[in-house]
């Protein structure tokens, strides 16, 4: 089983502020995809990064693959209430129509106002 | 918009009983994903079908069992529930996973 750690855990921080969370692995993934989380729903994918070194903006948000394919990270530049929620990360392992997605624990980022 | 729909969002079950999880997806996704999900411990993925009648067994097998008789309905099943499999089940398909809203299970 590949193995993904996510740091922080917990993050609560006030509006305006910057935050980075990470997701590291010893595994090489294909791919590597980042989810949010709110309460009662399922996660909702956010993006999904594939070649080693490649980063992509989704608003204030900033995804970033590591060059080996190893690890990656999110960058939230001035936090709003609203990015509230449990973000997760994904790493997509195993070829063709037979993968598999492993995630990792999750950190749970509280914005205060 | 994909949909992912699960038939219950709250079940409370005794132990012992046979528990089905019912999951349909509406866009003819191939592949589809059982995950349960508890506090510190995150997702972690149950079973997987890539294919009608296809399964395989994900990184916490042991309980339960799945059923994917056509392809936008994957079922999970608890053969003989326990308390321990009290938790937040997940279904997804597709590549970039589609989540449905979860089952709350309790066992009792």
């Amino acid at each position: 089983t590949q193995l993904l750690e996510q740091s922080p855990q917990f993050l609560s921080i006030q509006e305006g502020e910057n935050l980075t969370v990470y997701c590291n692995s010893s595994s090489v993934f294909s791919s590597l995809q980042w989810y949010r989380q709110e309460p009662g729903e399922g996660p909702v994918l956010l993006v999904t990064v594939v070649t080693g070194g490649e980063v992509k903006k989704l608003k204030r948000l900033t995804f970033q693959f590591g060059d080996a394919r190893k690890d990656s990270s999110l960058h939230i530049t001035a936090a709003q209430p609203g990015d509230t929620g449990l973000y997760l990360c994904a790493g997509r392992w195993g070829g063709g129509s037979n993968y598999k997605l492993t995630f990792g624990k999750g950190t749970l980022l509280t914005v205060n106002p | 918009d994909v949909k992912v729909t699960q038939s219950s969002r709250y079940l409370v079950k005794r132990t012992g009983e046979k528990v089905f999880l019912e999951c349909v997806q509406d866009m003819d996704h191939e592949n589809m994903f059982w995950y349960r999900q508890d506090p510190g411990l995150g997702l972690r993925l149950i079973y997987f079908s890539y294919d009608v009648k296809m399964k395989e067994k994900g990184d916490i097998p042991e309980g339960y069992s799945v059923s994917r008789e056509k392809k936008e309905r994957f079922s999970l099943i608890l053969e003989s529930a326990s308390t321990n499999q009290t938790s937040m089940y997940l279904c997804a398909s597709g590549s970039a996973l589609h989540f449905g809203n979860g089952t709350r299970l309790t066992v009792t």
